[in-house]
């Protein structure tokens, strides 16, 4: 069975500053992760994604994630924060062979002024 | 072109009640998904449609829950007896054809069991 932890429920950090937000995943086979964003009252947007090509992965609004398998980690990362960041977070793993994508619990990520 | 669209866009029923709610999916789109989001949580994967066919219903909770997508593109999602544990936002998503690629979702449907 496949699985994401997302470390850290909610992030605070200050406009300009670096965002990091944490996931790790679990999988038997080689995984399909993605990071998602869901404004308030929105619906689920897709932020990256990694499906076996480059490990660095560019996404929208200036963020990147990295696979990294030795670590099973699949960090998002911003190099500064803007108001508009402020959302939540939700990283999620899938397969090839496997269409049930697991989402992790999420990250509120809050942008200070 | 338009989104995945949900409805109703809320939904308030009484405990033992029957509800049907509906996904429109991106036009062409031959992978359809339903998940649960309860409050706090990250969504919870419940089917998975591609054309006609559930090809993968392991997340329904239990036997209340019933999907369909009779053609290939619409979707209902069904509830029967429903409880108050039921009460969750429940969201639809379509994908080109599965796996890989994007999954599009819609804005859910928020459904309060009394």
């Amino acid at each position: 069975a496949q699985s994401v932890t997302q470390l850290g429920s909610h992030v605070s950090v200050s406009e300009g500053a670096l965002v990091l937000l944490r996931c790790n995943y679990s999988s038997s086979v080689p995984p399909y992760l993605f990071w998602y964003v869901q404004y308030p009252n929105q619906g689920l947007q897709l932020l990256l994604k990694y499906t076996s090509a480059a490990t660095l992965v560019k996404g929208i609004n200036g963020f990147e994630a990295e696979f990294k398998k030795s670590e099973t980690s699949f960090h998002l990362t911003k190099p500064s924060a803007h108001m508009s960041d402020a959302a939540e977070y939700f990283c999620a793993v899938s397969s090839y062979n496997n269409n049930d994508m697991r989402f992790g619990a999420g990250t509120r990520l809050t942008v200070k002024p | 072109g338009a989104g995945v669209s949900q409805t109703p866009s809320n939904k308030v029923t009484e405990k033992g009640k029957y509800v049907e709610l509906r996904c429109d999916p991106i036009s062409g789109h031959t992978a359809l998904y339903w998940y649960r989001q309860s409050l706090g949580q990250g969504p919870e994967f419940l089917i998975y449609f591609q054309g006609t066919g559930a090809a993968d219903d392991s997340g329904l909770p239990n036997d209340r829950f019933f999907a369909v997508r009779p053609e290939g593109s619409v979707s209902t999602l069904k509830i029967q007896r429903t409880e108050r544990g039921d009460s969750a936002v429940y969201l639809c998503a379509s994908s080109l054809r599965g796996g890989r690629h994007e999954q599009f979702f819609g804005p859910g449907t928020r459904l309060t069991v009394l």
